[in-house]
Parts: C-alpha cells; sequence; structure tokens
C-alpha cells in the first residue's frame, strides 16, 4: 500500500539557521508530490508541488525541496529561517489518491 | 476571488446528535473531500466526491454521511453512530484530470467538540 511517512514529529530551530525536514514514500512509481503548511487553527496552504522534470523544485516563502528517485525523498529545505514559519508541514502523495504523512511540527528559537 | 468557506468555524455537539458541516467551493473543482485530524495523526479521509451525486467511503466513513446535490457544495454529517467526533475537519477541492496539477484547496476548518 502506499504511505508517506515523515521521520520527525517536531522539530527545533533558531531563528536564521537552515531548516529540512524529511519526507519518504513507497509506491511503484513516481507519483505527484507535495508540500502543505498548516499554522494553528488553518487549513492547509501548498508550499510547493512536483511532477516532473526538475528535482529541485522552489515554492512560496523561500522554501526549496528536492526529489531523489533512488531515495524515494522529498525534503523541504529553506536556507534561513523565520520565526513565522513555525508551523506544521505536511508532505502528501497523489497517486490516484492523496495520502499525506503525519506531519512535522516546526518551532522557531529566536 | 475563488476559494474555499467551511462553516461554522466551531460547531458543539451534544451526545446522541447529529451535526453538519458546510463546505462550499467557487473554484469549479469536480472533486471535494473531507478529512479529519487529529493531533499526532495527519489527515485521514472521511468521503470524498469526483462528481456530482456521487461519493466513495474513504479510511474512516462510520458515523459520518455526505451529500454531493451540487457542484459546490460537499456537506458533511456527523452521525451519533460516530463515537468519537471531537477533532478539527478539512474539507478540500481540486480538479480532475490535468486539473490535478495545482494539488488541493484546502478550507480553514471547522473544530468540532462533544460537550
Amino acid at each position: 500500500a502506499q504511505s508517506v511517512t515523515q521521520p520527525d514529529i517536531h522539530i527545533t530551530v533558531s531563528e536564521g539557521a537552515s531548516l529540512e525536514l524529511r519526507c519518504n514514500y513507497s509506491y511503484g512509481a513516481t507519483p505527484y508530490l507535495f508540500w502543505y503548511v498548516q499554522s494553528p487553527g488553518q487549513g492547509l496552504q501548498l508550499l510547493l508541488k512536483y511532477f516532473s522534470g526538475d528535482t529541485l523544485v522552489q515554492g512560496i516563502k523561500g522554501f526549496e525541496a528536492e526529489f531523489k528517485r533512488s531515495q524515494s525523498s522529498f525534503n523541504l529545505r529553506k536556507p534561513s529561517v523565520h520565526w513565522s514559519d513555525a508551523a506544521e508541514y505536511f508532505c502528501a502523495v497523489y497517486n490516484n489518491d492523496m495520502r499525506f504523512g503525519a506531519g512535522t511540527r516546526l518551532t522557531v528559537k529566536p | 476571488d475563488g476559494g474555499i468557506t467551511q462553516s461554522p468555524k466551531y460547531l458543539f455537539r451534544k451526545e446522541g446528535q447529529n451535526v453538519t458541516l458546510s463546505c462550499e467551493q467557487n473554484l469549479n473543482h469536480d472533486a471535494m473531500y473531507w478529512y479529519r485530524q487529529d493531533p499526532g495523526q495527519g489527515l485521514r479521509l472521511i468521503y470524498y466526491s469526483q462528481i456530482v451525486n456521487d461519493f466513495q467511503k474513504g479510511d474512516i466513513a462510520e458515523g459520518y454521511s455526505v451529500s454531493r446535490e451540487k457542484k459546490e457544495s460537499f456537506p458533511l454529517t456527523v452521525t451519533s453512530a460516530q463515537k468519537n467526533p471531537t477533532a478539527f475537519y478539512l474539507c478540500a477541492s481540486t480538479g480532475t484530470g490535468k486539473g490535478m496539477a495545482n494539488g488541493y484547496t484546502f478550507g480553514s476548518g471547522t473544530r468540532l467538540t462533544v460537550v
């Protein structure tokens, strides 16, 4: 069965530090890949997506993600985290239906 | 602006009561979805609909019901058979086929609490 794994439940980084959130998936073929962000009590907002082509994709708010087929991974990165990036982040994979990871909660220290 | 609207934002249910959560979109999307979100469990699919007058059960449909009489609307009823309904409910929509390329658009959610 298809699945999406976000190994880190909670990550804390200092403001200005770099960030990498991990996402692994299990599918037979390359699915559509997404990262969403959720602020408390709100819906999910699309950060970026990958379907094909260049394996490094740019998104909103300075985020990027790299698709690595050999590792079945789609990790989210940001070079310098801002306090406003504190939120929950969800990786999602679409292959006939959308499956979400359990989420990674990001805390930003001043 | 096009978007997806969920109402109410907060909802309180008494034991044994049915309640209905509203979801309306003006994005001309064919497909609509209901998810339940509990802390540490991500999003779990309750029901989805890809066309008017048709819908399918998701992973946790027991105790819930839906209808899709109009393309714009996909209300979710939480019935008294749902024994643990306290959760955050999210509605989403998307185009089908190539429309899927934009991913899902989410509403801002309804927090349901049993009192």
